[in-house]
């Protein structure tokens, strides 16, 4: 059981938008700054596309955003591609002591 | 070009040990706090430990169990896993954390523990 909860699956067709939510509570989600979202293609080393919450490290598209409200944060794509296709994490600070996980998400553009 | 190569895992016995390396370069190793994190099969990820200069921090689930160092001179992180359980059956990635975002993270190394 994850520390934060995602929703297995998700999908869409290329051009759509979707988004991922990422439910945690008032020690982590809800009492901090500190959120990321993780992109994993099996077999390959996950890669931030997120940070503090609304955050886009360079090189990552601006298809990809992330906001948050209350104890939950989420991730949009818009204008889907078919190389987003991949597992999506979300990661929170907690307690301002250690991080904590969602179980992920797997995104399958249809 | 940051790079992180884990080295370490394999087959262990419940009860045993490991010790996983993670080779650093690309960058100036002593300035960033460095992390464990682990993913069992099928799983999510789990967070395990984090060194920031001298201090260290471990995920409950394998606190007085395993220990993480870091070697500057040699720009290499460490994880000594002792007392392994079924559990702690994952692929171990290191990972580096800029500002707290973990920015670069290595290709993983499985540990499997089954007798």
């Amino acid at each position: 059981q994850s520390a934060l909860t995602q929703p297995a699956s998700v999908s869409g067709s290329p051009g759509q938008s979707i988004t991922i939510s990422c439910t945690g509570s008032s020690s982590d989600i809800g009492d901090s700054n500190h959120v990321c979202w993780y992109q994993h293609h099996p077999g390959k080393a996950p890669k931030l596309m997120i940070y503090g919450v609304t955050n886009r490290p360079s090189g990552v598209s601006d298809r990809f955003s992330g906001s948050k409200s209350g104890n939950t944060a989420s991730l949009t794509i818009s204008g889907l591609q078919a190389e987003d296709e991949a597992d999506y994490f979300c990661g929170s600070f907690r307690n301002s002591i250690a991080w904590v996980f969602g179980g992920g998400t797997r995104l399958t553009v249809l | 070009e940051v790079q992180l190569v884990e080295s370490g895992g394999g087959l262990a016995q419940p009860g045993g040990s490991l010790r996983l390396s993670c080779a650093a370069s690309g960058f100036t190793f002593s300035d960033y706090t460095m992390n464990w994190v682990r993913q069992a099969p099928g799983k999510g990820l789990e967070w395990v430990s984090f060194i920031r200069s001298e201090t260290t921090t471990y995920a409950d689930s394998v606190k007085g169990r395993f220990t993480i160092s870091r070697d500057n001179a040699k720009n290499s992180l460490y994880l000594q896993m002792n007392s392994l359980r079924a559990e702690d059956t994952a692929v171990y990635y290191c990972v580096r954390d800029y500002s707290y975002a973990f920015d670069y993270w290595g290709q993983g190394t499985l540990v499997t523990v089954s007798s």
